[in-house]
């Protein structure tokens, strides 16, 4: 099975600060890899899918990069709405794999 | 708007059955391929089962093969998931998503219903 490690588990951050929050596959995984928001109680949402591709009505201040192992989920101006858990997801092969996920709070 | 709508979440004792259902509705429901993924409390998430849009292929985790099986009505809107043999470690919230292929092979899970939670417990 693929293993997905997020990094870093937790942060903490003030509206308008970018963030970074990073994914690396245990093997390479080409850019089959999708990233997901979750808030406390609600089902996740679709972010970002194929490494880069910005869902349709996701706000452009969320983006995606990387290929092979390491990825990058980037938010570039932080917004009260945007405090959440994050989810990278491999779809290179079943099982399909999530990570741990990232949690990003008020600082 | 897509909607996805679980049912059939409850407790239920170890080696006990449960049948979850997910009513879909605002999309072609017989066009897509469909999914479950599971929650258990305060943890992530992980992916259970897929099923491909005509029934003729279904991918599970390993941690649930022989014991949850995966099914869909088309005419009825609906995705199945038949768990048998629960155990503790099935707790979870269970929720029914749809899934998109893209260019390439790629897929990813686009549509998410609210979840019915799942208990196992004596």
């Amino acid at each position: 099975d693929i293993q997905m490690t997020q990094s870093p588990s937790s942060l903490s951050a003030s509206v308008g600060d970018r963030v970074t929050i990073t994914c690396r596959a245990s093997q390479s995984i080409s850019t089959y890899l999708n990233w997901y928001q979750q808030k406390p109680g609600k089902a996740p949402k679709l972010l970002i899918y194929a490494a880069s591709s910005l869902q349709s009505g996701v706000p452009s201040t969320f983006s995606g990069s990387g290929s092979g192992t390491d990825f990058t989920l980037t938010i570039s101006s932080l917004q009260p709405e945007d405090f959440a858990t994050y989810y990278c997801q491999q779809s290179y092969n079943t099982p399909w794999t999530f990570g741990q996920g990232t949690k990003v709070e008020i600082k | 708007e897509v909607q996805l709508v679980e049912s059939g979440g409850g407790l239920v004792q170890p080696g006990g059955s449960l049948r979850l259902s997910c009513a879909a509705s605002e999309f072609t429901f017989s066009s897509y391929w469909m999914t479950w993924v599971r929650q258990a409390p305060g943890k992530g998430l992980e992916w259970v089962a897929s099923i491909k849009q005509d029934g003729s292929e279904k991918y599970y985790v390993d941690s649930v093969k022989g014991r949850f099986t995966i099914s869909r009505d088309d005419a009825k809107n609906s995705l199945f998931l038949q768990m048998n043999s629960l155990r503790a470690e099935d707790t979870a919230v269970y929720y029914c998503a749809r899934l998109r292929w893209a260019a390439a092979a790629r897929n990813y899970f686009d549509y998410w219903g609210q979840g019915t939670l799942v208990t196992v417990s004596s």
